[in-house]
């Protein structure tokens, strides 16, 4: 059973468009919600975060989108610079004790052409 | 230096062979995790420690065992080791209190 869902598989955009990726959860004891960004050959790092009592989280270029009612975030990267491209993974977790195990969405290969 | 480190960077075995993949760490973390991603299907957990004492069974854990050596080391191995384990394997780390997980540069392995 996949409790986080990420679409799209793949991503092109051109240099300073908007990107756009969706995350949808299923399991209500989340609430904590971050996004990890990959670039090849490296492991993921965190790139920003959001807890659901806030719909939105921003951090220079990047904003999360979070509405709690239909279990959804979102991942919007304004004015996308070839330097975005990389593979972004949406994740949710609980909090306290096992719970903050992270449970992975399966990934975005975004490009973002010059 | 880096945080979190792996070795080998790159292994290639054959089939039945017993293989481990090592991690350590200076960030003084309690938490070290194993997670192995494959094209189109993300990062899954194999196993997690939250300190030296307590080992957990992940997602996908069958044909994989885990050693806690230290605070600061976890190890992964394969037994026997099959094709379909052919994959990008990641060691992470996170403090007790903190949710943000601190992530190793890899390893490639491929089993033939």
């Amino acid at each position: 059973q996949q409790q986080v869902k990420q679409s799209p598989q793949s991503l092109i955009v051109q240099k300073g468009g908007i990107s756009i990726i969706n995350c949808a959860y299923e399991n209500t004891a989340f609430d904590y919600f971050p996004w990890y960004q990959q670039f090849p050959g490296k492991g993921p790092a965190l790139l920003i975060a959001i807890r659901p009592d806030v719909s939105e989280k921003k951090e220079g270029r990047f904003t999360i989108s979070f509405n709690k009612s239909a279990k959804q975030f979102s991942l919007h990267i304004m004015d996308s610079q070839p330097g975005d491209s990389a593979t972004y993974f949406c994740a949710a977790s609980g909090s306290g004790g096992s719970n903050y195990k992270l449970t992975f969405g399966k990934g975005t290969l975004l490009t973002v052409n010059p | 230096d880096a945080d979190v480190t792996q070795t080998p960077r790159n292994r290639i075995t054959k089939t039945g062979k017993r293989i481990m993949l090592e991690c350590s760490q200076t960030k003084g973390h309690d938490r070290m995790y194993w997670y192995r991603q494959d094209p189109g299907l993300g990062l899954q957990l194999i196993y997690y420690s939250f300190d030296v004492k307590d080992i957990n069974k992940g997602e996908i854990s069958d044909g994989y065992s885990v050693s806690r050596q230290a605070q600061a080391k976890f190890s992964l191995s394969l037994e026997s080791a099959i094709p379909n384990q052919t994959a990008l394997y990641f060691c992470a780390t996170s403090d007790a209190h903190r949710e943000t997980q601190y992530f190793g540069p890899g390893t490639r392995l491929l089993v033939l």
